[in-house]
């Protein structure tokens, strides 16, 4: 058990919906991140949420966007469904500016179809 | 940029036999190296991390990984195999002290044969 939290576990959207994706961090945790995991590969990094600010975002179109609360939840939006964007999404927070590590959840599998 | 490799995207192991499983990174900067475990239907879990401390780094469940800077490579290691192991390994690289934008490779599915 990480202390973080995603829901929906399962989702299955049509091509050209909107989609929310949500997580819970660990209580104190002021950075999340969102990755993509398509099947048989790595985790990509979308982006990062410091403070309620995005702080860096990897090599993914503006359709996908985020938000961070103040109560340590965080949601991931994806607009216009594309087929590639079947995927398990996980995300992962942590206390800034500690030696720490990342914790993640145990993520949402998307399908598009 | 910063990149991993993994080397053997399927790893066979018999129970007790050592575990070795490849990645070597590319960076323009010294990195930061980890390696995470995934689960069946479970997120990524920290198996250790290099920091630039000691090159040989000891982490949870009895696996180990050297860091080798002439070699561009974090091998992990664990001597004896065990049923429990078996699981998908992400090596992954970062330009930041405290591990975030986190780079992986594609991953290592580790099998034990009983």
């Amino acid at each position: 058990e990480t202390g973080v939290t995603q829901s929906p576990t399962h989702l299955i959207k049509t091509r050209g919906q909107q989609v929310t994706l949500r997580c819970s961090s660990q209580s104190g945790h002021n950075t999340v991140s969102w990755y993509q995991q398509a099947l048989g590969q790595g985790p990509q990094f979308i982006f990062q949420y410091y403070r309620e600010e995005e702080n860096g975002r990897g090599n993914f179109p503006p359709r996908f966007s985020g938000l961070q609360f103040p109560n340590y939840s965080s949601e991931l939006n994806v607009n216009a469904l594309e087929l590639d964007d079947s995927a398990l999404y996980l995300c992962a927070s942590m206390l800034q500016g500690t030696y720490n590590e990342q914790f993640f959840g145990p993520g949402t599998r998307l399908t598009v179809l | 940029a910063q990149s991993v490799t993994q080397l053997g995207s399927h790893v066979s192991v018999s129970e007790g036999a050592l575990v070795l499983l490849r990645c070597n990174y590319s960076s323009s900067v010294p990195p930061y190296l980890f390696w995470y475990v995934q689960y069946p239907n479970q997120g990524l879990q920290l198996l250790l991390k290099y920091t630039s401390a000691a090159t040989l780094v000891k982490g949870i469940n009895g696996f180990e990984a050297e860091f080798k800077k002439s070699e561009t490579s974090f091998h992990l290691t664990k001597p004896s195999a065990h049923m429990s192991d078996a699981a998908e390994y992400f090596c992954a690289v970062s330009l930041n002290f405290g591990n975030e934008k986190l780079t992986f490779g594609t991953g290592t599915r580790l099998t034990i044969i009983p």
